[in-house]
């Protein structure tokens, strides 16, 4: 087990069209987290699952947004009817139950909406 | 509401120089965890360096030691012999243990020159 993985790395996708992409989290981590980041900010939190239960979701995820967590293994983050603003990284994070202990990050999706 | 200020958006340094990155953060929990991550250009967040609210001792790893001001809400990073390798955006993040998540400051952008 190399880490967190996500597929795919770059996404270039036109206004209006769905995207989705897949986070593989560390293989024995029970909590795994989404988080996006624009240029120039931090990354914010998105919404995060304990296992296959999804925990919490963020305002800023809009109905067009969609996470599931089939089985407590990997993620699909689903963006539906993109805008340019959802021109972001996707970031995917998972640890060990919380974050004190260490939350191990993925390289990122950079989604492109034109 | 919780959050995380980093008020330098850029920094530079000399190799084999010493260089402090600022960070303050607000909340209402006492129990919380504070963590600086790196962040190098094309790649995945790592962790840096991690700190216990509750533990006085400033914590150290290495080259990277922290200055930890509860009553100030103040967590500065600290790099010493600074490396080409430390070039990286760093970013300051609070976990509150209530929310159970990552709250990321906006990230200074750290450049070392030879």
């Amino acid at each position: 087990d190399t880490g967190v993985s996500q597929d795919p790395r770059h996404k270039i996708t036109k206004r209006g069209q769905n995207v989705t992409f897949r986070c593989d989290p560390i293989s024995e981590h029970n909590r795994l987290y989404w988080y996006r980041q624009t240029l120039g900010q931090g990354p914010e939190f998105l919404t995060y699952f304990q296992n296959e239960a999804q925990l919490e979701k963020s305002r800023l995820l809009s109905d067009r947004f969609s996470a599931e967590r089939p089985k407590g293994s990997f993620s699909t983050l689903e963006i539906q009817r993109t805008e340019q603003g959802d021109s972001a990284m996707y970031l995917c994070a998972s640890s060990l139950k919380s974050l004190n202990t260490e939350a191990f990050f993925g390289q990122g999706t950079r989604l492109t909406v034109v | 509401a919780q959050t995380v200020t980093q008020s330098q958006p850029e920094m530079s340094v000399q190799e084999a120089e010493t260089v402090t990155l600022s960070c303050t953060y607000d909340t209402s929990e006492n129990n919380y965890y504070l963590f600086w991550y790196k962040q190098p250009p094309s790649r995945q967040m790592i962790l840096v360096i991690r700190q216990e609210a509750y533990k006085q001792q400033n914590a150290t790893e290495n080259r990277f030691s922290v200055n930890f001001q509860k009553a100030a809400k103040s967590f500065s990073l600290k790099i010493s012999d600074s490396q080409l390798g430390d070039t990286a955006m760093y970013f300051c993040a609070c976990y509150p243990y209530n929310t159970d998540k990552l709250i990321f400051g906006t990230g200074t952008r750290l450049q070392v020159f030879p």
